[in-house]
This record gives C-alpha cells, sequence and structure tokens, in this order.
C-alpha cells in the first residue's frame, strides 16, 4: 500500500490567516492527489482532485499544488466554515489509501 | 442530482457478517468511468479506503481486508452491496459509500457521498 503522510495533524488559525496543509506520499503517484474536507458529523467533500483541479462549487480561496510524492492544500483567508478535518487521499493505485488527517481549529 | 444512501444494521456481534447497501440515484454503474466505493471511519479516526467496483465489474479490495470483504453490484436496482465477514470491535465505525468519477486526468476520486451509517460491534 502507498502510505500517505499528512502534516501538521493539527492546526489553529484566525479567520483571515493563509493556511497550508502538507501530504507526502510513500512513493511517486504522480499528480493522482485528492483532498477533501470534513466537518464533524458530516461526510467527507471534495474539495481537489488531480492535486490542483478545484472541484466544482468549491470557492477559489482553495488551492492545490505538487507532483510526485510531495502535494500541498492551501486556504488564501480562512473563513469561519473553513474550520474542518482534511485528508488527502491517492488515486494512483489501489487501495486509494487515505492520509491521518488534519484538524483544523479556530485559534 | 446524484445521491447515495447506505443502509443496513446499527448492530452486530463479533463473528457476525456484516452486510450493507448503498442505493444510488442519479447515475448509473453501467456508464464508463463511474465506480461505488465504501470507506469507513472509526470514531474520531481517519478515513479508510475498503473496496470499490467499477462500472466494467471490475472490483479492487484493501489487501489488509480482502479476505472478509466481498463487494458486488445489481444495476437493475441501482444497489452496491458490501459484505464484511468475521465483524470484531474494532471495526465499530461509520461506514460511507461514494460515488466515484475517473477525471479527464485519469485518475479517481469520490465526488458525492451518502450520509454514513454507523456500525457498532458488540456482544
Amino acid at each position: 500500500d502507498i502510505q500517505m503522510t499528512q502534516s501538521p495533524s493539527s492546526l489553529s488559525a484566525s479567520v483571515g490567516d493563509r493556511v497550508t496543509i502538507t501530504c507526502r506520499a510513500s512513493q511517486r503517484i504522480s499528480s493522482y492527489l485528492n483532498w477533501y474536507q470534513q466537518k464533524p458529523g458530516k461526510a467527507p467533500k471534495l474539495l481537489i482532485y488531480a492535486a490542483s483541479s478545484l472541484q466544482s462549487g468549491v470557492p477559489s480561496r482553495f488551492s492545490g499544488s505538487g507532483s510526485g510524492t510531495d502535494f500541498t492544500l492551501t486556504i488564501s483567508s480562512l473563513q469561519p466554515e473553513d474550520f474542518a478535518a482534511y485528508y488527502c487521499q491517492q488515486s494512483y493505485s489501489t487501495p486509494h489509501t487515505f492520509g491521518q488527517g488534519t484538524k483544523l481549529e479556530i485559534k | 442530482q446524484i445521491t447515495l444512501k447506505e443502509s443496513g444494521p446499527t448492530l452486530v456481534k463479533p463473528t457476525q457478517t456484516l452486510t450493507l447497501t448503498c442505493t444510488f440515484s442519479g447515475f448509473s454503474l453501467t456508464t464508463s468511468g463511474v465506480g461505488v466505493g465504501w470507506i469507513r471511519q472509526p470514531p474520531g479516526k481517519a478515513l479508510e479506503w475498503l473496496a470499490l467496483i467499477y462500472w466494467d465489474g471490475d472490483k479492487r479490495y484493501s489487501p489488509s481486508l480482502k479476505s472478509r470483504l466481498t463487494i458486488a453490484k445489481d444495476t437493475s436496482k441501482n444497489q452496491v452491496v458490501l459484505r464484511m465477514t468475521n465483524m470484531d470491535p474494532v471495526d465499530t465505525g461509520t461506514y460511507y459509500c461514494a460515488h466515484s468519477r475517473t477525471t479527464v486526468f485519469g485518475d479517481d476520486a469520490f465526488d458525492i457521498w451518502g450520509q454514513g451509517t454507523m456500525v457498532t460491534v458488540s456482544s
């Protein structure tokens, strides 16, 4: 299995801050990397696919970058509704493993 | 509009077999590039990819659970069924089904998720 490692595991930030979450794959996965947001008690929501493509309906303050083994999710200006957990997922080979998650909390 | 909904028991005993059904609408599982996957999440923990079935019948499983899992589709009923044998308390969690699409870049993404169903394994 390809292992996905996210950092940090948790993060405190304020409304308006720029935030970056990192995801590293245990082997090269080209650009086959997705990002999801999950709020408490809710199903995950797809934000970014293919490393940098914004899913329809997702605000443009979310962006993704990277290829190979290192990827980032950036939120340019945090909004109150962005405080949630974020997961990366590789779709290069099955099983399409997820990272352990990053919990974004209000400072 | 694509929707998915999971159904099945909320409580199972250790060693029993869990059968979950994902009933979907708004798409056909015979359309090229489409799949339905299962993902679970223990309370307070991360997401875990379990299995995926594609439009052409190709089935993929998590290697660590492959001996316990069976995924199947019934296109006439718009359903995907997941069976997990020999349930254990560590299998407690929320089980999600999700629509998978193969993007223009050739990779897969779960773009629409069901609400999830909580399954507790306890005697």
